[in-house]
């Protein structure tokens, strides 16, 4: 079983929509990463959390610690958007290990 | 500041040959992590360095090794190449020596055996 369940797995919403992706990890962690794919395989750091809420324009992150649950939300989705969103914890170490999710790929259409 | 840069970008090898990639990490972060992801098993953990000395390694084979010189940047070698370690390989660099150590990634190496 993967320590890192993300849901959904696949996700299409219409330009303007918001877009919530779910992230649930089953150890203790030190911090939790959301990260963007995109095609062609450069993958972008978005957030880095280890407790409450950050926000980047219209990308908010929150994190429950004592529920072990992540979310990503995406307000006014756009086509520019679409990608495949990881989550990704530390499992509480320091030594530059992140296991992974399998990640939610979003497609927004115009 | 320049992101982390990965070479080559692609590579065709053959089963049975060697490879060598590079990363050099953005200036000034001493860790850097390599991942290796590919369809069937989505990003897996491969090594991390933290000033030339491997401090943590995932669940491969001895083929896979790497190293990290003085100036950070780092390789990773793959040896007696199997058609499985097809995949692309990334590498990721953070300042900090872990707590709070955002990893900025590099864009790859698509690495495909025939």
């Amino acid at each position: 079983k993967n320590e890192v369940e993300q849901s959904p797995q696949n996700l299409t919403a219409q330009e303007g929509e918001f877009i919530t992706i779910n992230c649930s990890y089953s150890v203790g962690i030190s911090a939790l990463h959301w990260l963007q794919q995109h095609p062609g395989g450069g993958i972008v750091s978005l957030f880095m959390l280890s407790s409450g809420k950050k926000k980047h324009g219209r990308l908010i992150a929150t994190i429950n610690i004592q529920e072990k649950h992540s979310s990503l939300h995406i307000t006014a989705s756009h086509p520019r958007d679409s990608a495949v969103y990881i989550c990704a914890h530390d499992r509480g170490s320091t030594l530059g290990r992140l296991y992974f999710g399998r990640g939610t790929q979003l497609t927004v259409w115009p | 500041k320049a992101g982390v840069t990965q070479t080559p970008r692609y590579l065709i090898k053959t089963r049975g040959q060697q490879v060598t990639l590079s990363c050099s990490p953005i200036s000034g972060h001493r860790s850097v992590s390599w991942y290796q992801q590919t369809p069937g098993q989505g990003l897996q953990f491969l090594f991390e360095y933290f000033s030339e000395t491997q401090r943590n390694k995932g669940n491969f084979p001895g083929r896979f090794s790497g190293r990290q010189f003085s100036n950070s940047r780092s390789e990773m070698n793959v040896s007696t190449l199997e058609l499985g370690d097809s995949a692309l390989y990334l590498c990721a660099s953070s300042f900090l020596a872990g707590d709070d150590g955002e990893q900025f990634f590099g864009p790859g190496t698509r690495l495909t055996v025939l």
